[in-house]
């Protein structure tokens, strides 16, 4: 069945380093992908998507690109700050359900 | 726009009692998805609702149901419960159809605890 692997965490970073989370995915043709953050103590939050090979979904800073050679929807951020600490879920859509990655937590540190 | 609203927050239970959960999606979305988190399982797809009809379901034993009403809100019950239903249940909105059918907005969660 479709399926979602992220890179295990938890991933430490200091402020304005450059982060990339990797996600790579398997599916029968052709999901949307989706990058949510959860907050401590909160529920899922969008943080971007993409719905068609080769998009970029893009939102505060954080970028994505839907590659289907090579099945990836890798999320990076050009200089993380504190308050991107949060845990990281990557997404593809199913029938009428969302398939989630185990998810990714980033520390970032001042 | 108000948000996906939960209720309640959170609850405290005891093994072999039921637990009624509420979810209020934002409005015009006709669509809620349920999902269980636990630390050792993440995010499990539970069942979705679209105008009061189950469209899909996860797998899950039947001691967990679920509805939607007329106006889109959705319940979900959990019967029997057992110490291993503690987990932040999430409930998620979208329009349901067209092309954004697949982009689902999430409440804050309710955390149940079974005792």
């Amino acid at each position: 069945g479709d399926s979602v692997t992220q890179m295990e965490g938890p991933v430490t970073l200091s402020e304005e380093a450059f982060l990339t989370i990797n996600c790579t995915y398997t599916a029968t043709g052709y999901p949307s992908l989706f990058w949510y953050v959860q907050y401590p103590g909160e529920g899922l939050q969008l943080l971007l998507k993409a719905t068609k090979a080769d998009d970029k979904g893009s939102n505060k800073g954080f970028e994505a690109t839907y590659r289907k050679e090579t099945t990836s929807f890798h999320l990076e951020k050009g200089s993380v700050q504190v308050s991107d600490s949060a845990v990281y879920f990557c997404a593809l859509s199913g029938y009428n359900k969302l398939i989630f990655g185990a998810g990714t937590r980033l520390a970032v540190h001042p | 726009k108000a948000g996906v609203t939960q209720t309640p927050r959170y609850l405290i239970k005891t093994r072999g009692q039921q637990v009624t959960l509420s979810c209020s999606p934002i409005s015009g979305h006709r669509s809620v998805s349920w999902y269980q988190q636990t630390p050792g399982q993440g995010l499990q797809f539970l069942f979705e609702y679209f105008s009061e009809t189950q469209r899909n379901k996860g797998n899950f034993p039947g001691r967990f149901s679920g509805r939607q009403f007329s106006n889109s809100r959705s319940e979900m019950n959990v019967s029997t419960l057992e110490l291993g239903d503690s987990a932040l249940y999430l409930c998620a909105s979208s329009v349901g159809q067209g092309g954004d059918k697949n982009i689902q907005y999430f409440g804050a969660g309710t955390r149940l605890s079974v005792l």
